[in-house]
């Protein structure tokens, strides 16, 4: 059973523009959230992590969304760029736990 | 080199060969881990290293035989595997498993053909 959904398979996003990425949890037990890119041919990229206690984690042009009481949690990307073009994986894990729970990932397009 | 690297990054091998996938990390981490991604699935653990020992054997089949002789260094052994096998093959590494240090970062992968 997957606890971890990335509903939207792709999404496509005009340069400059706001892309929103989001991903649902089931396991209240998750202490921390994290967001991989991938290119095609290459591992996940690990870009932004979020923990539990938190509800907004921000690194550059990337803003991390925590809510818990919907287990939610969405990725901004502002302004977004042609080279953010790649698959975009969210994954869960719980303090207690050693593997990371990853959804399927959403492909993302950026069009100039 | 630098971050994790992983080599082959493609294999083509037989039900009946034997062979082995590797895993290097420069990032002076003391977990590592196997992953495997099939198409159109998440990606799943296999096993997790820490400190040289095996903490975790996600009820992978025997064919595959996971090595790590030092804190830097992960194989994959392969054996007798089946068609199905087919994917990519991540290794990952974090400073330590869950708590605080819980960002993996992953190989380039490589890509298993079983014919």
């Amino acid at each position: 059973d997957q606890q971890v959904k990335q509903n939207s398979p792709s999404l496509s996003v005009q340069e400059g523009r706001i892309s929103i990425l989001n991903c649902d949890y089931t396991n209240s037990m998750f202490d921390y959230f994290l967001w991989y890119k991938k290119y095609p041919a290459e591992g996940p990229t690990f870009l932004i992590s979020i923990s539990s206690i938190k509800d907004k984690n921000e690194d550059g042009r990337f803003t991390v969304f925590l809510n818990k009481s919907a287990k939610h949690l969405s990725l901004h990307i502002v302004p977004s760029q042609p080279g953010d073009s790649a698959v975009y994986f969210c994954a869960a894990l719980s303090n207690s736990g050693y593997a990371l729970n990853f959804g399927k990932g959403t492909s993302l397009l950026v069009t100039p | 080199e630098t971050g994790v690297t992983q080599t082959p990054r493609h294999l083509v091998m037989g039900m009946t060969n034997k062979k082995s996938l590797k895993c290097e990390q420069h990032l002076g981490h003391n977990a590592m881990y196997w992953y495997k991604q099939s198409a159109k699935k998440p990606l799943e653990l296999m096993f997790v290293y820490n400190f040289k020992e095996q903490t975790e054997n996600n009820s992978v089949p025997s064919r595959f035989s996971p090595e790590c002789p030092n804190s830097s260094h992960l194989f994959l052994h392969l054996h007798t595997l089946q068609p199905e096998d087919s994917a990519l093959y991540l290794c990952a590494s974090s400073q330590d498993t869950g708590g605080a240090s819980y960002e993996q970062y992953f190989g380039p992968g490589t890509r298993l053909t079983v014919t």
